[in-house]
Formats: C-alpha cells, structure tokens, sequence
C-alpha cells in the first residue's frame, strides 16, 4: 500500500525559531492534510490542501501541496510553546469511498522557552 | 463544527472478550471512519463506513472487527475476542467534503 515518509521525526527548538517539516510518498495523492496531536487525544486538522501546487496558510502556519502531489510541507512560523506536539501529514485520495487517510509516523516537536 | 464524541474514554479488558467502542456524531454525516493508533506509532486506518454499510476496510480489519449503527445515530465499532496487540487509541472521525475530523479516543487496554 502506499507509505508516507515524514521528516524529522523529531526537532529541539527554542522559542521564536521557525519550524519546516515534510512528508514525502511513493505515489501521488490527491488531497493532503496536516495534523496536530496533543498526548491522550485526538489528532486536531489543521491545514488541508487539495490541489498540486497549492500554498494555504492558517496563522503562523503554511503548507504546500507539492507540484508532483507525492510531498507536503508545513512551515510554523515564530514558534511558541503551546506548538509543542507530534505533527503528522496524511494523504488521501479522495473521492466517492475513498477517502481513508494514510498517515505518516509523525515529527515531534518539542520547543523551549 | 463539533466533531465527534466517543465513549468510553478507557476500556480496560481481558484477553478474550468482546468490547463495544461507540462514536456519537452532533450532527448528521454520511462518511465515518475508524483509526487506531498504537502508543507511539502512527494513525492506522481501519474501517470506512458510509451511508450505513462499509465502503472500505485494511486489512487490519479482520474478521474480529465489525462496525454497525445500530439505531441511526451511535456508531459502534465491535472487537469479539480482544488479543494484548488490539491494545491501542481508537479514534472515530467524520467527513466533511475530504476534510477528517477526528474524536477523542477510546483507550482500549487489553490486559
């Protein structure tokens, strides 16, 4: 089945710094989306992209669909310490009933203050 | 827009046993779906269940899950004789025009 590859697993930054993490996969998605979860609860959507080439930002975030639809990055800009959390990038192709989402392993990020 | 509720928030249970997991949604949608997600690993699809009948499976989605809605509104996810691996997050999410939004979890604890 289709794999996604998710850069870094984890990053150690201080407060302010800005933060870029990507997904990468074998084959071609044709909607992306990021997520934010927190320990013990639900991952939380926070961008979603559906079409290549696609820039979108919400707050001090932005994401881009990539060009060949098989990567995705998020940038967080000027972070602060409620970023703090395990990001994770999903890919679908959805449409009709196939919508379920592949998700990668994750980026880790811790930030200090 | 609410996402979903699930109930409960933990399960704990012995090998062998059945375990009912619930997700309420607010609102009427169409397209649900069913993730798990091993500590520390990342979210696995399991199941899509569209207009009352599944639409997709994995194949972790084996003969020991099955997922119904029972009266129109709750939708259950059912594991009939629960395994130590099945211990996991589950999350119920919705579908909103390709955009997931997921509940809170039930964590299932199989002792």
């Amino acid at each position: 089945g289709q794999q996604l590859n998710q850069s870094p697993q984890s990053m150690f930054i201080q407060e302010g710094e800005d933060v870029s993490m990507n997904c990468t996969s074998s084959s071609i998605f044709n909607t992306w989306l990021w997520y934010k979860q927190d320990p013990g609860e639900g991952p939380v959507l926070l961008i979603a992209l559906y079409k290549a080439g696609e820039l979108t930002s919400n707050g001090r975030l932005t994401a881009q669909f990539g060009i060949t639809r098989k990567d995705s990055f998020l940038n967080i800009s000027a972070s602060i310490p409620s970023d703090v959390g395990i990001y994770f990038c999903a890919g679908s192709n959805y449409g009709g009933s196939q919508g379920n989402l592949i998700f990668g392993k994750g980026t880790k990020l811790s930030v200090k203050p | 827009e609410p996402e979903v509720t699930q109930t409960p928030s933990h399960q704990v249970t012995q090998m062998g046993q059945e375990v009912i997991l619930r997700c309420v949604p607010i609102s009427n949608h169409l397209y649900f779906y069913w993730y798990r997600q091993i500590l520390g690993q990342k979210v696995e699809f399991l199941v899509s269940f569209y207009n009352n009948e599944i639409s997709e499976k994995s194949e972790i989605f084996d003969d020991q899950f099955s997922v119904e809605r029972p009266d129109g509104s709750n939708f259950t996810l059912k594991i009939r004789s629960t395994k130590l691996e099945d211990s996991a997050m589950y999350f119920c999410a919705r579908e909103d025009s390709g955009e997931q939004f997921f509940g809170p979890g039930t964590r299932l604890t199989v002792l």
